[in-house]
């Protein structure tokens, strides 16, 4: 089946400072998501891409769809405390919510004051 | 209500024991989903549901797992007979037609 791989694992930032994320994976999907998970708490839906190529940002965040349909990044910038949590890269073969969520192990990203 | 409301929000269960775990998704939501979260990992699809119909449910693990949305509003997941490996956070999650999906809290499982 359909299997999603993200890179880092973790990482531990300062700050101020930016972030990228990466995730591929090894079948073509249609749509791509990044979610955010706090602990305790359900993910939550940062952004979503629906065409190769697609570059969509929302506020500091910026996610790119890759032109393969094989891959998308998430980078953050000025990173600031409450951004800590576990991000969740996730495609579906769809456009529509009707099809299932794929999600990736996860990136759990720690910010340093 | 407001959002997903997944109850209870823990639940200890002996082995061997049944389980049923209830998601009351958002108001006039068609589409429900449950997904299984283990310790570390991204969630992982179960089940899906269009109203009371369930559509897809590939990703259960076991015929001990079994879902269901009678009335097409409020859903019960039902472990038989829990075995240690069924440990895991339960999402819920629901969608109107094309929108995105919202997640509830989930219900932590823990199999002793």
């Amino acid at each position: 089946g359909q299997q999603l791989n993200q890179s880092p694992q973790s990482m531990f930032i300062q700050e101020g400072e930016d972030v990228s994320m990466n995730c591929t994976s090894s079948s073509i999907f249609n749509t791509w998501l990044w979610y955010k998970q706090d602990p305790g708490e359900g993910p939550v839906l940062l952004i979503a891409l629906y065409k190769a190529g697609e570059l969509t940002s929302n506020g500091r965040l910026t996610a790119q769809f890759g032109i393969t349909r094989k891959d998308s990044f998430l980078n953050i910038s000025a990173s600031i405390p409450s951004d800590v949590g576990i991000y969740f890269c996730a495609g579906q073969l769809g456009k529509t919510s009707y099809d299932k969520v794929i999600f990736g192990p996860g990136t759990s990203l720690s910010v340093i004051p | 209500g407001a959002g997903v409301s997944q109850s209870p929000r823990y639940k200890v269960a002996k082995r061997g024991q049944d389980v049923a775990l209830r998601c009351d998704p958002i108001s006039g939501h068609v589409s429900l989903f449950w997904y299984q979260q283990a310790l570390g990992q991204g969630p992982e699809f179960l089940t899906y549901f269009q109203n009371e119909a369930q559509l897809d449910k590939s990703g259960l693990p076991s015929d001990r797992f079994f879902a269901e949305r009678p009335e097409g509003s409020v859903s019960t997941l039902k472990i038989q007979r829990t075995q240690q490996e069924d440990s895991a956070v339960y999402l819920c999650a629901s969608s109107l037609a094309v929108t995105e999906a919202f997640f509830g809290q989930g219900t932590r499982l823990t199999v002793v």
